[in-house]
C-alpha cells in the first residue's frame, strides 16, 4: 500500500535560517504529491503540490520538487519567519490506489515547526 | 463561498452518548471526507463520500455512521461515544487532488 514518511520534529528553528522537511514515499501508481500546512486552532490548508515527476511546487517562499528517483518530495525555505510556525503535513493521492479515501490521498504524520524570534 | 464549514467547534460527551457532528460544503464538490487527528498519529481517514448516496469506510471507521443524502452535507455520527474516540475531527471535500478542510470540531469523551 501507500504510505508517507516525514519527520515529525518538533523542529526549531531561529527566524531567517533555512528550512528543510524530509518527505519520503511509496506509492503502488503515479501519485501527486503535497503539502499541507495546520495552523495552530484551525483546519489544514494546501500549501502546494506537484503531479508528475521533476515538477517543483512553490507557494509563500516555500517549494518542493518531485524527486521520482529518490521517491522524495521535501520541503524547503530560504529564510524563515515566526508566522511559519504550524505543523506541516507531506501527502500523497494516487489514483490507481483506492483504498486511501475519497481521492487516494495518504497523509504524514505532520511535522511542528517552530520558530523563535 | 464559506467552504467547508463544520459545527459544533468544541463538544464534551459522556461515555455511552451519541451525537451528530456536522459537515457541509458550498462548492458543489462530490468528494468528501471525515479524518480524525490525534497526536502523534497524523490525520486518519474515518469514512467517505464519492457523491450522493454513496459512501465507503476508511482506516478506521469502526464507531463512526455516516449518510449522504444530499452534495452539499456529509454528517458524522457517534453511536455510543467512548474514551478513545476524543479526538479533533476535519471534515474536507475535493476538488480532483486538493482537499478542503474544515477548521475541525474538537470532541471530548469522558
Amino acid at each position: 500500500g501507500n504510505s508517507v514518511t516525514q519527520m515529525e520534529g518538533p523542529v526549531t528553528l531561529s527566524e531567517e535560517a533555512f528550512l528543510t522537511i524530509n518527505c519520503t514515499y511509496t506509492a503502488t501508481g503515479y501519485p501527486s504529491l503535497f503539502w499541507y500546512v495546520q495552523y495552530p486552532g484551525e483546519g489544514l490548508q494546501l500549501l502546494l503540490k506537484a503531479t508528475k515527476a521533476d515538477d517543483k511546487g512553490s507557494n509563500k517562499g516555500f517549494e518542493a520538487t518531485y524527486r521520482k528517483e529518490t521517491t522524495s518530495f521535501h520541503l524547503e525555505k530560504g529564510s524563515v519567519q515566526v508566522s511559519d510556525s504550524a505543523v506541516y503535513f507531506c501527502a500523497l493521492s494516487d489514483l490507481m490506489y483506492s483504498g486511501g479515501g475519497a481521492d487516494g490521498l495518504t497523509f504524514g504524520k505532520g511535522t511542528h515547526l517552530i520558530i523563535q524570534p | 463561498n464559506a467552504g467547508v464549514t463544520q459545527t459544533p467547534k468544541f463538544q464534551v460527551l459522556k461515555t455511552g452518548q451519541s451525537m451528530t457532528l456536522q459537515c457541509a460544503q458550498d462548492m458543489n464538490h462530490e468528494y468528501m471526507s471525515w479524518y480524525r487527528q490525534d497526536p502523534g498519529m497524523g490525520l486518519r481517514l474515518i469514512h467517505y463520500s464519492v457523491g450522493a448516496g454513496i459512501t465507503d469506510q476508511g482506516e478506521v471507521p469502526n464507531g463512526y455512521n455516516v449518510s449522504r443524502s444530499t452534495t452539499e452535507d456529509f454528517p458524522l455520527r457517534l453511536l455510543s461515544a467512548a474514551p478513545s474516540q476524543t479526538s479533533v475531527y476535519f471534515c474536507a471535500s475535493n476538488r480532483g487532488h486538493e482537499q478542503f478542510f474544515g477548521p475541525g470540531t474538537r470532541l471530548t469523551v469522558l
